[in-house]
């Protein structure tokens, strides 16, 4: 069965400094991978997403994040943040397709002035 | 509308009373998909459509939660004899043919008293 672990609940970052959520999957073959974030009261916003090819996957907002296989892992990371990046982000994994997505249980983001 | 879009946003209801949410996806999407977000956590879920067949059942927690799509676009998550443990987010997302990524909407927060 795949799952999805996201080992920081809660991170506090000072804005403009760099930002690194960490994401580690389990998954019998190549994942469908993703990335969402949601704001209080909001759905969840696709940031990017990982089907294949370049490990190095750009999204919305200066978001990018590296598929590693060798490490099961695919971290968000932003080089820069802004005070508007505090939200709530969860890493899912899908089987492609037309296929239910399994998240991760979200790690919270906190920016300080 | 462009977005995937749920109502109500916002549902109380009783212990013991039926309730009804809908969910109607971006326009031509033929994948619809519920899932169910307690709070604290990531999005589980409870079920999949292809057009009105649905295809995947297995999250649904048990035989109160029915959800049906007659015609293939809007859906309803119908929760018969509510109970305290079904309070949560119920959230709706929607692909289309051969895009693993899933759009969702804005969610609706049942509670249960």
């Amino acid at each position: 069965a795949q799952s999805v672990t996201q080992p920081d609940i809660h991170i506090t970052v000072s804005e403009g400094a760099s930002l690194e959520l960490r994401c580690n999957y389990s998954y019998g073959a190549t994942p469908y991978l993703f990335w969402y974030v949601q704001s209080p009261g909001q759905g969840l916003q696709l940031l990017l997403k990982y089907f294949s090819g370049d490990t190095l996957v750009q999204g919305i907002k200066g978001f990018e994040a590296e598929f590693k296989r060798s490490q099961s892992s695919f971290n968000l990371r932003k080089p820069s943040v802004h005070w508007s990046d505090a939200a709530e982000y969860f890493c899912a994994v899908g089987a492609g397709g037309n296929e239910k997505l399994t998240f991760g249980t979200g790690t919270r983001l906190t920016i300080i002035p | 509308g462009a977005g995937v879009s749920q109502s109500p946003r916002y549902k109380v209801a009783k212990r013991g009373q039926d309730v009804a949410l809908r969910c109607d996806p971006i326009s031509g999407h033929v994948s619809l998909f519920w899932y169910q977000q307690a709070l604290g956590q990531g999005p589980e879920f409870l079920t999949y459509f292809q057009n009105e067949a649905q295809l995947d059942k297995s999250g649904l927690p048990s035989d109160r939660f029915f959800a049906e799509r007659p015609e293939g676009s809007v859906s309803t998550l119908k929760i018969q004899r509510t109970q305290q443990e079904d309070s949560a987010v119920y959230l709706c997302a929607s692909s289309s043919v051969g895009a693993p990524e899933q759009f969702f909407g804005p969610g609706t927060r049942l509670t249960v008293l």
